[in-house]
């Protein structure tokens, strides 16, 4: 069974970047789709953006583009994701979320243990 | 892409049914069969309870049902047990390999 193991809370400063990682283990890595959603303190969850490893085509959320970045290491079966310019708007809970196939009607069904990042000056 | 719309907040009592909406658009839920449901307790991760608007996942009780008609699509929650209560989020696809979750609506058993 495939698990999802995502990198420790992060505290950033506003205007900087935070990378955040996610590894897959049990199970093969590069075919299916790994997703990230992030939810702000007492907040509902966001889709931000996903990348399919074995094509390493990624598609984002409109509110994210430009500004997220996500990727994958097909070697070390890790996804990132990484966002730059952080406000304080940015401070959420960051889940990456497997779907068990290509196909948009694939639903996430594994999930990571979320990584906490604050932004805070 | 704005976020499927969903009651803040429903209730029921042991043994109730309960039907919690989630209101999309002819861009999302109203035109694609691709509806999901998750669970998500206080400090855990979101738990998936249903797919493809109907469909329950291996392990999933048969207490939970989806569906759908036209923009809007429902989760009911049968026989209600207090280990229900938590929020719950519905999930559309949205064309161009995109997704948009609801607000999330938090459900309290009496």
């Amino acid at each position: 069974q495939v698990q999802l193991v995502q990198s420790e809370s992060e505290v950033k400063k506003p205007g900087s970047s935070v990378k955040v990682s996610c590894k897959a283990s049990g199970g093969t890595f590069s075919t299916y789709p790994i997703n990230w959603v992030r939810q702000a303190p007492g907040q509902g969850l966001q889709w931000m953006g996903r990348i399919v490893p074995f094509v390493d085509i990624a598609n984002y959320a409109q509110k994210f583009q430009g500004r997220v970045t996500i990727n994958a290491d097909k070697s070390a079966t890790t996804a990132y994701i990484e966002l730059s310019s952080l406000t304080s708007e940015d401070t959420a809970v960051y889940y990456c979320a497997r779907a068990p196939g290509t196909y948009n009607s694939d639903p996430f069904d594994i999930w990571g243990q979320g990584t906490m990042v604050t932004v805070s000056s | 892409q704005s976020a499927l719309t969903q009651p803040a907040s429903v209730s029921g009592t042991p043994g109730q049914s309960i039907t919690i909406p989630c209101t999309g658009t002819t861009s999302d839920v109203g035109t694609y069969k691709v509806v999901s449901w998750y669970q998500q307790h206080p400090g855990q991760a979101p738990k998936l309870m249903i797919y493809e608007v109907t469909e329950r996942p291996s392990g999933i009780s048969n207490r939970f049902s989806g569906s759908k008609s036209g923009s809007t699509a429902s989760l009911t929650i049968s026989g209600l047990q207090a280990e229900d209560e938590a929020d719950y989020y519905c999930c559309s696809y949205a064309g161009g390999s995109t997704w948009v979750f609801g607000g999330g609506t938090k459900l309290t058993v009496l």
